[in-house]
């Protein structure tokens, strides 16, 4: 079946735009996670969804980060008035329940932000 | 708070030869590990899991992970490295423990293995 997919796969952008990125979780999964990844750096924890409430939004870096998932399923992660230092691959991940030892977070492929 | 420590930012190994990859982690309740391989320009990928069952975990592609409380340690292995095993390797740990939530991640190692 299909897998977590995240469009666009590249977003260029220029300081002070507002941008959106897309996650499309695969079917059923009711966790939602957004991570971001520097370069050499391993991802870091945004924001957590347990179907359309985030459970724990304790890593987004400031107020200019938000991510929504209205019906359950689709997210999207908005931020405005973007800084050089939001350049960065957010990746985007999906589990059945989000609980427990058996659930599995599956990743998508990831969006290669670049703020000139 | 949980964190993971990965020593080694990049290990070179020979195609044949045996691959270790070295995770330490802290946590202050009994912990969920995990190994992801991350191939250029694609996601990050499951090898294996620690959810408290047996310690010696087996995952894809012939690696295993051993789950060693008094040191600290879920070192990576494979007894022969393939050139195919050329990628960025992440150690995480739950960051609550057995309620998965998120995970917090190592900062990586990247193996490349040679002719």
């Amino acid at each position: 079946g299909a897998g977590v997919s995240q469009t666009p796969s590249n977003k260029v952008t220029e300081k002070g735009k507002y941008v959106e990125l897309r996650c499309d979780p695969i079917s059923g999964h009711t966790a939602l996670y957004w991570y971001r990844q520097s370069l050499g750096q391993g991802p870091e924890f945004l924001i957590y969804f347990q179907g359309t409430g985030a459970a724990d939004d304790s890593g987004l870096p400031n107020d200019r980060f938000f991510a929504v998932r209205p019906e359950g399923s689709v997210s999207t992660l908005k931020i405005q008035r973007t800084e050089r230092g939001d350049s960065a691959v957010y990746l985007c991940a999906s589990s059945l329940t989000g609980q427990g030892g058996t659930d599995t977070q599956y990743f998508g492929p990831g969006t290669r932000l670049t703020v000139l | 708070a949980q964190s993971v420590t990965q020593l080694g930012s990049h290990v070179s190994v020979s195609e044949g030869a045996l691959v270790l990859l070295r995770c330490n982690y802290s946590s202050s309740v009994p912990p969920y590990l995990f190994w992801y391989v991350q191939y250029p320009n694609q996601g990050l990928q499951l090898l294996l899991k620690y959810t408290s069952a047996a310690t010696l975990v087996k995952g894809i592609n012939g690696f295993e992970a051993e789950f060693k409380k008094s040191e600290t340690s879920f070192h990576l292995t494979k007894p022969s490295a393939h050139m195919s095993d050329a990628a960025e390797y992440f150690c995480a740990v739950s960051a609550y423990g057995g309620s998965q939530g998120n995970l917090i991640f190592g900062k990586g190692t990247k193996l490349s293995v040679k002719p």
